[in-house]
């Protein structure tokens, strides 16, 4: 069973559409997040969770918006896809107060 | 603010030579520090981590200790394997944020040659 799994794996859309994330993961953790990696691989925060509440929000443009159904799934929504958004994103989750993290595969994110 | 930063790469190696990535941090507060590995095509792993000074965290023959007096956490193993080559990333837990953010450094690649 894949401890915390995303879809799709893989995403190509034009600019200006909008799209969809999903995440669950299966590890019984209470926090959950989002994470952006770019071309040289460096890794910055978009959002984290914890029970289903916004925690952190790192000034990501408006257009991402993150939805918490419950503490198992984490999903981002994408409005007005633009060429600076293509990169792999990447959930997370962890226990609170552990930050050990367990990582999803990624869904590598093509705008064109 | 809280940051971390590593060696750049790549690293390239020959089997069973010695591995060393050096990562040195910046934070208020105590935060707990990590190294996870990134396989091609595949998310991070937790690789080894470290709650307080002088601790030592280590895994799979990878061994980092946590150095207040330096801020450091550098990761070293002795006899790296062609299996070993991925990107390392050294990470920090934000202790301004309760734990809830991560910060990680801008990763090493690693490629051992056989």
């Amino acid at each position: 069973d894949t401890a915390v799994s995303q879809t799709p794996k893989y995403l190509v859309t034009q600019m200006g559409n909008d799209k969809s994330i999903k995440c669950e993961q299966n590890l019984g953790h209470d926090t959950m997040y989002w994470y952006k990696q770019d071309s040289k691989k460096f890794l910055k925060i978009m959002f984290s969770y914890n029970n289903k509440e916004l925690i952190i929000n790192e000034t990501v443009p408006n257009r991402f918006s993150p939805k918490s159904p419950d503490k198992a799934h984490l999903n981002l929504h994408i409005n007005s896809l633009e060429l600076g958004d293509s990169a792999v994103y990447f959930c997370a989750s962890s226990q609170q107060g552990t930050a050990i993290y367990t990582f999803g595969s990624g869904t590598r994110l093509t705008v064109v | 603010g809280n940051s971390v930063t590593q060696m750049e790469g790549p690293v390239t190696l020959s089997e069973e030579a010695f591995l060393t990535i050096n990562c040195t941090y910046t934070a208020t507060g105590y935060p707990s520090l990590f190294w996870y590995v990134q396989y091609p095509g595949e998310g991070l792993q937790l690789l080894l981590k470290a709650t307080k000074a002088d601790d030592k965290g280590s895994n799979k023959g990878f061994e980092a200790t946590y150095r207040k007096e330096t801020t450091s956490f550098h990761l070293e193993k002795g006899s790296v394997q062609v299996s070993d080559s991925a990107v390392y990333f050294c990470a920090l837990s934000d202790p301004d944020t309760g734990g809830f953010k991560t910060i990680f450094g801008a990763g090493t690649r690693l490629f051992v040659k056989a």
